[in-house]
């Protein structure tokens, strides 16, 4: 049965780049989109952007401009990079599945990462 | 970008009740609406998928219908088990998004 993982950075000061990764255990990233997901304390949830097994990716125009999102399927893990941050990008950051039909139903999910943003 | 939006923002029911969450769409999405179901702490657990089709494991208690712009989720007899929040999510076209969320308690 797959597992997800996320790293856990922890804590970042605003301006720096948060980079995460999300190892992916128990089954291969062929033929799957890798997703990222966050959700702000108390708040709802926040599609991030997802990468296919081979390389393409997709982003939330949102966060577009920030994001770089990234498989490596030698290593089975998937990467996150979001340049610039701020308070508004402390959140707990998930990593999740979805399939090579339908990219955009997420399972399974990593357990989440906490990233506070503070001076 | 679509929005959903989710009704009630939270209910608080007796166990052995039916319970209902609403979620509507800004257009026309076929049937490609998820639920999932967050308990504190924990990511996101999901229940149902394609509008109605229930994912592995989950009780039979729980359903899902609709389509277009009008889905439902229902738990036909709350369980102490149940308290949770619940959030719709369309996987119709990118970017997808969810619904703000329904926290379910007992009375």
């Amino acid at each position: 049965q797959v597992h997800l993982q996320e790293s856990a950075p922890g804590l970042l000061k605003p301006s720096e780049t948060l980079s995460l990764t999300c190892n992916v255990s128990g089954d291969s990233m062929t033929g799957y989109y890798w997703n990222w997901i966050r959700q702000a304390p108390g708040m709802g949830l926040e599609w991030i952007g997802n990468a296919y097994y081979r390389g393409t990716t997709n982003y939330n125009p949102a966060l577009e401009s920030r994001v770089t999102i990234s498989v490596d399927t030698s290593r089975n893990r998937l990467s996150l990079s979001l340049t610039s941050v701020g308070a508004a990008d402390t959140a707990v950051y998930y990593c999740a599945r979805g399939t090579g039909s339908f990219p955009g139903r997420f399972d399974p999910w990593g357990q989440g990462a906490q990233v506070t943003v503070s001076s | 970008a679509i929005r959903m939006t989710q009704s009630p923002p939270s209910l608080s029911a007796s166990t052995g009740d039916r319970v209902t969450i609403t979620c509507r769409a800004s257009q026309p999405i076929s049937g490609y609406v998820a639920w999932y179901q967050q308990k504190p702490g924990t990511a996101p657990k999901p229940l149902i998928y394609a509008g109605s089709s229930l994912q592995s494991g989950v009780p039979s208690r729980f359903s899902g219908s609709g389509s277009g712009t009008e889905f439902t989720l229902t738990i036909s007899c709350l369980q102490s088990e149940d308290v949770a929040n619940y959030f719709c999510q369309q996987y119709y076209s990118y970017p997808f998004t969810f619904g703000q969320g329904t926290r379910v308690d007992i009375k």
